[in-house]
């Protein structure tokens, strides 16, 4: 149902990187900024990355963002064991009617 | 420190109506526009509706338009989500969420920098 697909899941050992992709439309992504969330469990949704690429105060340097297109994408680096946990992208979309849509949603595994 | 406190959430029957509200307290609410968004159990986030500042903007998901209505009393510091005539995929925690700006649209629109606990909404017979 959602417009914006991600990968169902990624993982990656303790101190690996991990990259998370997000597609869209030149309706969304193609032409708004995109933010990401990361849910831990039992625990609602933190803002990671907003405008594409900033950071908000407090969430560490190892996650970044980038777009590029119709695409953006998350990345941790030097994962660790407490950023196992569910990542959504989002952005405003006006394809059909005006709206906010998340991404399908990822679930980061650390093994 | 920013709270949002959803409240109103029930077990309803599929057709039914029912009013959520959240309580907002540690910043200046009348600045920002507010939103919802769900999530049904085990599922992934559903942006729902938002509100700008005054009230005078609401935008809806498609899956809600028509049958929820968004609202805001800021003399009360309150949010509210009226629903009705509910179906069984409206089951779901309902977060009531704070935005960075007082934008509402486009690239006005901020992210989600605050969130509250959610509020369970069942829709079943």
């Amino acid at each position: 149902q959602s417009v914006l697909t991600q990968p169902p899941s990624a993982s990656g050992a303790p101190g690996q990187r991990v990259t998370i992709s997000c597609s869209g439309t030149r309706f969304n992504i193609g032409t708004y900024y995109v933010n990401w969330y990361q849910q831990l469990p039992g625990t609602a949704p933190k803002v990671l990355i907003y405008r594409n690429t900033k950071r908000p105060s407090g969430v560490p340097d190892r996650f970044s963002g980038s777009k590029s297109g119709t695409s953006a994408s998350l990345a941790i680096s030097g994962l660790r064991s407490e950023d196992e946990a569910y990542y959504y992208c989002a952005a405003w979309d006006d394809s059909l009617s005006d709206s906010y849509v998340f991404g399908t949603g990822t679930k980061v595994t650390v093994l | 420190e920013v709270q949002l406190v959803e409240s109103g959430g029930l077990v309803v029957q599929p057709g039914g109506s029912l009013k959520l509200s959240c309580a907002a307290s540690g910043f200046t609410f009348d600045d920002y526009t507010m939103h919802w968004v769900r999530q049904a159990p085990g599922k992934g986030l559903e942006w729902v509706s938002l509100i700008n500042w005054d009230g005078a903007v609401t935008y809806y998901a498609v899956s809600v338009k028509g049958r929820f209505t968004i609202s805001r009393d800021n003399s009360k510091n309150s949010l509210y989500l009226e629903m009705s005539s509910l179906r069984v995929e409206d089951t779901a925690f309902y977060y009531c969420v704070k935005d960075t700006t007082s934008g509402y649209s486009g690239y006005e629109i901020g992210s989600f920098d605050y969130w509250g606990q959610g509020t369970l909404v069942t829709v079943s017979s």
